[in-house]
């Protein structure tokens, strides 16, 4: 059954800050993997989308990166802001059941100013 | 502008009265899904649909029933509502396999 961890659980930084949000997941048989954010109270923010043949993808400050064998994945954000404050999910998809996402519990990040 | 909208975004209900949460996408998907966000548990799928008239369950079906009748519609329908229910709701869709998924803003369900 595929788990999916996110280290740390909580994360508090400095504005300016370059920082790494860590993701693992038990079974390396994943069609993709995807980073969402979410604000308190709100729906979740697709950020980035990882396959499986991919190494990393790169959206502005963010960069998320993959290693499938290793089942790891991390989310580096760049030069941090307050406005960067939120919790942080990654999700992957498994090779069987496709329409399911298997989700990690989330980095609840803040960034003070 | 291409969403997923769910409503209502709240609700407070008594339990046993039926509830339906709608769902709605306007970017052809084929696939949605219903997830339930619980602290501690995070995000678990209750139910998913390949395409019109194909639904199947997820980790946490009980209690819960869905239909997808038009494309773009997928309601969340609680028959007899529990307190264990209580939760936020999430809908999301996807274009297909390898694509990745869209969610709605969420439904903050309460059943007292």
């Amino acid at each position: 059954k595929q788990e999916v961890t996110q280290i740390p659980a909580a994360l508090s930084v400095p504005e300016g800050e370059n920082l790494v949000l860590n993701c693992s997941f038990t079974d390396s048989a994943i069609y993709n993997l995807q980073w969402f954010r979410q604000d308190p109270g709100k729906g979740l923010t697709s950020l980035l989308l990882i396959q499986s043949s991919q190494r990393e993808q790169t959206s502005g400050r963010l960069n998320a990166s993959l290693d499938k064998s290793s089942g790891r994945s991390t989310l580096y954000i760049a030069a941090s802001q307050p406005g960067d404050s939120a919790t942080y999910l990654c999700a992957v998809k498994p090779n069987t059941g496709f329409q399911k996402l298997v989700f990690g519990t989330g980095t609840r990040l803040l960034v003070s100013p | 502008e291409a969403q997923v909208t769910q409503n209502p975004r709240y609700l407070i209900t008594v339990t046993g009265k039926k509830l339906t949460v709608t769902c709605s996408q306007n970017m052809n998907h084929e696939y949605m899904s219903w997830y339930r966000q619980d602290p501690g548990l995070g995000l678990r799928q209750i139910y998913y649909s390949m395409n019109v008239e194909v639904t199947d369950k997820g980790d946490v079906p009980e209690g819960y029933k869905v239909s997808r009748k038009e494309k773009r519609n997928f309601p969340l329908i609680l028959e007899s509502p529990s307190p264990n229910q209580t939760s936020l709701y999430f809908c999301a869709s996807s274009l297909a396999v390898g694509y990745g998924y869209t969610f709605g803003s969420g439904t903050r369900l309460t059943v007292v």
